[in-house]
């Protein structure tokens, strides 16, 4: 099956500055990448996905890549805010409906 | 309008036990998926649903665990004979079609513990 991997576990950036998170993924017959965001306690929320046939999706200060000969994508969060802080998740979907999911990333924006 | 929902949100049961977890969709999603989160994990595909039929259980751990969804709307997810291993976050999400590509929505899951 899917493996997913993502990294790196723990990030602390500075109000402002950038962030970038970072997966792979094995399966060649992945073609959606959704990325959730979730808040202690809370659900996961979608913020962002692409979809195999683009290369690259930017909404407001969000922006996911994704290089498909080297099946790895990343999430960029610039202008980085106290409210970004959450744990973000990156999956890939290589059949229909099933999702498999990296471990996460743990975002904190320092104000 | 509302989103998926999960009752109870926490579940305190004993070794050996049989627990019930609901999930309500949203209203008119046809797909309805469930996870396990242990902590400090991503969620882990076990079973989904088209309408009221398993259409992939493949991530269901053991058959200690089943699902159903008998009107296509509401899905209880059961574990019988719970063990502590089973302690996690029960994650729900629906989606309006079942097609590929789709957004899957989540609800706010289950906690359950397993003492």
């Amino acid at each position: 099956g899917e493996n997913v991997e993502q990294h790196p576990s723990t990030l602390s950036v500075q109000e402002g500055d950038s962030a970038v998170i970072k997966c792979t993924y094995s399966d060649s017959a992945s073609n959606y990448f959704p990325w959730y965001k979730q808040e202690l306690g809370k659900r996961p929320q979608l913020i962002i996905d692409i979809r195999s046939n683009v290369g690259e999706k930017k909404d407001q200060r969000i922006a996911v890549t994704l290089n498909k000969t080297a099946k790895h994508f990343s999430l960029h969060i610039t202008e980085t805010q106290p409210e970004d802080s959450a744990v973000y998740f990156c999956a890939a979907s290589p059949q229909v409906n099933k999702f498999y999911f990296g471990s996460g990333t743990k975002l904190n924006v320092k104000p | 309008g509302a989103g998926v929902s999960q009752t109870p949100s926490n579940k305190v049961t004993e070794k050996g036990k049989y627990v019930e977890l609901r999930c309500d969709p949203i209203s008119g999603h046809t797909a309805l998926y469930w996870y396990r989160q242990s902590l400090g994990q991503g969620p882990e595909f076990l079973i989904y649903f088209q309408g009221t039929g398993a259409a992939d259980d493949s991530g269901l751990p053991n058959d200690r665990f089943f699902a159903v969804r008998p009107e296509g709307s509401v899905s209880t997810l059961k574990i019988q004979r719970t063990e502590r291993g089973d302690s996690a976050v029960y994650l729900c999400a629906s989606s309006l079609a079942g097609g590929q590509q789709e957004t899957q929505y989540f609800g706010p899951g289950t906690r359950l513990l397993v003492l």
